[in-house]
């Protein structure tokens, strides 16, 4: 079946640091990625996607590279903000009949300190 | 963007009691609406798939005689946890999705969750 593996955390950071979180995958067939965050309190957002081999999806200066060799989707940032503290998911949609389904990563929890 | 509220934010109740979430699309109407489930520190769970005006699609090991779907309408959908127990305290996210579903542009858009805690 299909998976997502995240690396576990939490994740703490100073400002400006440089941040990496891994996330790998198990599919069948050609899925799209994605990245969500969770900001306390609030509802997972799309925060980037990318739908085949190569592509690189961004968005606020989070970057991840579709890497079907490595059947990988690692979450990269220059330089972190406190603001940036959340619950980050890797996942992935697969298609055939599972057309609409998200499988998630289990979450990777990112604290920045000033 | 796209806004998808829950009602209640959070709920407790009484062991055997019924508990309804309800779920609303609230600036585009949603063909597609799914339910997850949320423990401490894991993943999300999907629960089951719905889509409106038709019977809801649950995964596997989701009874679904205790967590009924009905999205009577493009803009609602609601979970109710029937005769909850004390194990099926958790937290509820639903999510809704105006593409077709597994169209290429289909994107879900997630409510921000409520947590049931049964006693």
């Amino acid at each position: 079946g299909n998976s997502v593996t995240q690396m576990e955390g939490p994740v703490t950071l100073s400002e400006e640091a440089f941040l990496t979180i891994n996330c790998t995958y198990t599919a069948t067939g050609y899925p799209s990625l994605f990245w969500y965050v969770q900001y306390p309190g609030e509802g997972l957002q799309l925060l980037l996607k990318a739908t085949k081999a190569d592509d690189k999806g961004s968005n606020k200066g989070f970057e991840a590279t579709y890497r079907k060799e490595t059947t990988s989707f690692h979450l990269e940032k220059g330089s972190v903000q406190v603001s940036d503290s959340a619950v980050y998911f890797c996942a992935l949609r697969a298609g055939g009949t599972s057309y609409g389904k998200l499988t998630f990563g289990q979450g990777t929890i990112l604290t920045v300190h000033p | 963007g796209a806004v998808v509220s829950q009602h209640p934010s959070w709920v407790i109740c009484k062991s055997g009691t019924s508990v309804k979430i309800e779920c609303r699309s609230l600036d585009f109407q949603a063909t597609t609406m799914f339910w997850y489930r949320q423990f401490p520190k894991q993943s999300l769970m999907l629960m089951a798939t719905s889509n409106e005006g038709s019977k809801a699609t649950y995964e596997q090991g989701v009874e679904k005689d205790k967590f009924l779907i009905n999205h009577a309408s493009l803009t609602l959908s609601t979970l109710t946890v029937t005769s909850a127990h004390p194990e099926d305290s958790s937290f509820y996210i639903c999510s809704a999705s105006h593409g077709l579903a597994g169209g290429s542009q289909e994107t879900q858009y997630f409510g921000p969750g409520t947590r049931l805690l049964v006693l």
